[in-house]
């Protein structure tokens, strides 16, 4: 079974650009979470989707979005970027978001901002 | 709120020596609780985890983490250590209603020949 797949794995962009990363969920798993790495922060929750649906958000500002399409792919956007946004982006995927289901990660996509 | 804690940022080890990895977290209600490994530039793997019933587990390949309740602590142990070991290690809490992993701020284990 293939794993969690993420696109494009490296970014470059310069500040105020908006990008959009994309992750690709291991077959029948429905619920995707998408996390922030940074060196200063570590390890930061943005948010969770099922069914299309944003079940769950992290603190970040209104700049970071997301959504869900029917064959369970999402996508993260984040617009007027800015210095500190550059991070590894990690998403991961769950079967389902009820009691607890193993979350498996995929490789991550290193976006720099410039 | 939940929190994760992990004491030590960076921990340096000779190869075969004994190691443990310390996490403590936080939390009112009950949790589920997870070490994951990251090898440089990959994501993350789940190493081992608590759901619940005994309070050792254990990994394939020979790491071990005791839940202790009223310490509030998932410590990582590993009686030798091998220079693959050589990563960083998170700790992290599932719980409540929440589908969310909250992370500790990871340790860099460095196994030295």
């Amino acid at each position: 079974k293939a794993g969690v797949t993420q696109t494009p794995r490296y970014l470059i962009k310069t500040r105020g650009q908006q990008v959009t990363l994309s992750c690709s969920p291991i077959s029948g798993h429905r619920s995707v979470s998408w996390y922030q790495q940074t060196p200063g922060q570590g390890l930061q929750f943005l948010f969770e989707y099922f069914s299309e649906t944003q079940r769950n958000k992290g603190n970040f500002p209104g700049r970071f979005s997301g959504r869900q399409f029917s064959n369970s792919r999402s996508e993260m956007n984040v617009s007027t970027l800015e210095l500190g946004d550059s991070a590894l982006y990690l998403c991961a995927s769950s079967f389902s978001f009820s009691s607890y289901n193993e979350q498996f990660f995929g490789p991550g996509t290193r976006l720099t901002v410039l | 709120a939940q929190s994760v804690t992990q004491l030590d940022s960076q921990v340096p080890v000779f190869e075969e020596a004994p190691v443990e990895l310390r996490c403590n977290y936080s939390s009112s209600v009950s949790v589920y609780l997870f070490w994951y490994v990251q090898y440089p530039n990959q994501g993350l793997q789940l190493l081992l985890k608590y759901l619940s019933g005994s309070t050792l587990v254990e990994s394939i390949n020979g790491f071990e983490a005791e839940f202790n309740k009223s310490q509030t602590s998932f410590h990582l142990r590993k009686p030798s250590v091998h220079i693959s070991d050589t990563a960083e290690y998170f700790c992290a809490v599932m719980g409540g209603s929440q589908g969310n992993l909250i992370f500790g701020k990871g340790t860099k284990l460095s196994v030295k020949p």
